[in-house]
């Protein structure tokens, strides 16, 4: 099994720039997850998908969209990159905690990527 | 809101000195909570966890944590660093809704 892959690894962008990061996992997890990594701020979601065709936002939308077209990839798409979107983004991917209840179960371990370093000029 | 508080950005630690890397979450109702370590230019890898059951969890590497409730903490610790001890580490909380708060980390350097 490879895990969680992302795609590319590295990129460099200009302003106002478009571009896809890509997250593949072949683990079967139903929910799959965007963050952004900046120096002092921990992982910030941006967005998260609890299965295909669902997508939500997370706590750091704004500039960002996303898709889940099938249940094994996540799509992170920056339509007008900005400097402020310069970061290493992680993709990640889980098992759906239990039915009902507080939502939670033994399998809610998030598996990461290995991240893109993302530059925008 | 849902948050996890990790003191200190920056962590020196000498080679065989313990280590201890303090971490709170604030709920009334306890979250799941993970350590997780970050070694340079790599991505998260789980230390260890808690869930439920025993509140002292072992991890890989010789780490450590221990939940206690009645101080909402976390903390995570390893008696004798190694220099391949040196990563950020992040202390993140499970809530209900599926989603993981993450502390803002702490960098432990590793003195010879």
């Amino acid at each position: 099994n490879a895990g969680v892959t992302q795609t590319p690894k590295f990129r460099v962008l200009k302003t106002g720039q478009s571009m896809t990061l890509l997250c593949a996992q072949d683990m079967n997890h139903e929910y799959m997850y965007w963050y952004r990594q900046d120096p002092g701020m921990g992982l910030r979601l941006i967005h998260y998908s609890v299965g295909e065709g669902t997508t939500a936002k997370g706590e750091v939308p704004d500039g960002y969209n996303v898709s889940r077209l099938k249940k094994q990839n996540f799509l992170l798409g920056l339509e007008s990159a900005a400097p402020s979107q310069t970061s290493v983004y992680f993709c990640a991917s889980s098992y759906p905690g239990r039915r009902g209840g507080r939502g939670l179960g033994p399998h809610n371990e998030q598996f990461f990527g290995p991240g893109t370093r993302l530059t925008v000029l | 809101a849902q948050s996890v508080t990790q003191l200190g950005s920056h962590v020196s630690v000498s080679e065989g000195a313990l280590v201890l890397l303090r971490c709170n979450y604030s709920s009334s109702v306890p979250p799941y909570l993970f350590w997780y370590v970050q070694y340079p230019n790599q991505g998260l890898q789980l230390l260890l966890k808690y869930t439920t059951g025993a509140t002292l969890v072992k991890g890989i590497n010789g780490f450590e944590a221990e939940f206690k409730k009645s101080e909402t903490s976390f903390h995570l610790t390893k008696p004798s660093a190694h220099m391949s001890d040196a990563a950020e580490y992040f202390c993140a909380a499970l809530y209900g809704n599926n989603r993981l708060a993450f502390g803002k980390g702490n960098q432990v350097v590793v003195i010879p």
